[in-house]
């Protein structure tokens, strides 16, 4: 069956770095590739997601490449904020999805 | 839109109590799902519906979890008699094409 694997946290970051959370992934055919946020308190938040190989989504500064060849979908960002400090998860496939475990970011001043 | 809506955001029980948790999804997405989210286990799906059908309860732990939608704007939840492993946050979330969450539940078992 499908399933998702990401690297383990937490991850802490001085603001400016770069950021990198691995997820590589285990499926039949090629479903949708996702990352969701959660926020302290909150729910999950749609992040950014890929549909095909080679597709790359981004969005507040993240971004994301589908990459067929090495089954990953890594989330980078150029330079981290104390506001980017939440639970990243990686995900995938349509309905129902399935999730990873999810990686701890905390971004120190 | 006021999102998916979950109600309580907190409860804390006694073992052995009946727990009813409630969502109320998106007007005009088709699925429902509810997630459970431990330090332990990550999110797990226990059980999804498609227009307020039953598709897949694998996740269901056990006997004491139920699941109901009687129609299209309301689920709930039900664990009788709760454990103190059931202590989590259990999440609602629906879909018509796209996830939107709600804020969770805190179930705290004593």
């Amino acid at each position: 069956g499908n399933s998702v694997t990401q690297m383990e946290g937490p991850v802490t970051l001085s603001e400016e770095a770069f950021l990198t959370i691995n997820c590589t992934y285990t499926a039949t055919g090629y479903p949708s590739l996702f990352w969701y946020v959660q926020y302290p308190g909150e729910g999950l938040q749609l992040l950014l997601k890929a549909t095909k190989a080679d597709d790359k989504g981004s969005n507040k500064g993240f971004e994301a490449t589908y990459r067929k060849e090495t089954t990953s979908f890594h989330l980078e960002k150029g330079s981290v904020q104390v506001s980017d400090s939440a639970v990243y998860f990686c995900a995938l496939g349509n309905t129902p999805l399935v999730f990873g475990k999810g990686t701890r970011l905390s971004v120190i001043a | 839109d006021a999102g998916v809506i979950q109600s309580p955001r907190h409860e804390v029980t006694e073992m052995g109590q009946e727990v009813t948790l409630r969502c109320k999804p998106i007007s005009g997405h088709n699925s429902l799902f509810w997630y459970r989210q431990t330090m332990m286990r990550g999110l797990e799906l226990l059980i999804y519906f498609n227009n307020n059908v039953p598709i897949d309860d694998s996740g269901m732990p056990e006997d004491r979890f139920s699941a109901k939608m009687p129609n299209a704007s309301f689920s709930t939840l039900k664990i009788q008699p709760s454990e103190p492993r059931d202590s989590a946050v259990y999440f609602c979330a629906s879909s018509f094409g796209g996830y939107t969450f709600g804020s969770g539940t805190r179930l705290t078992v004593v």
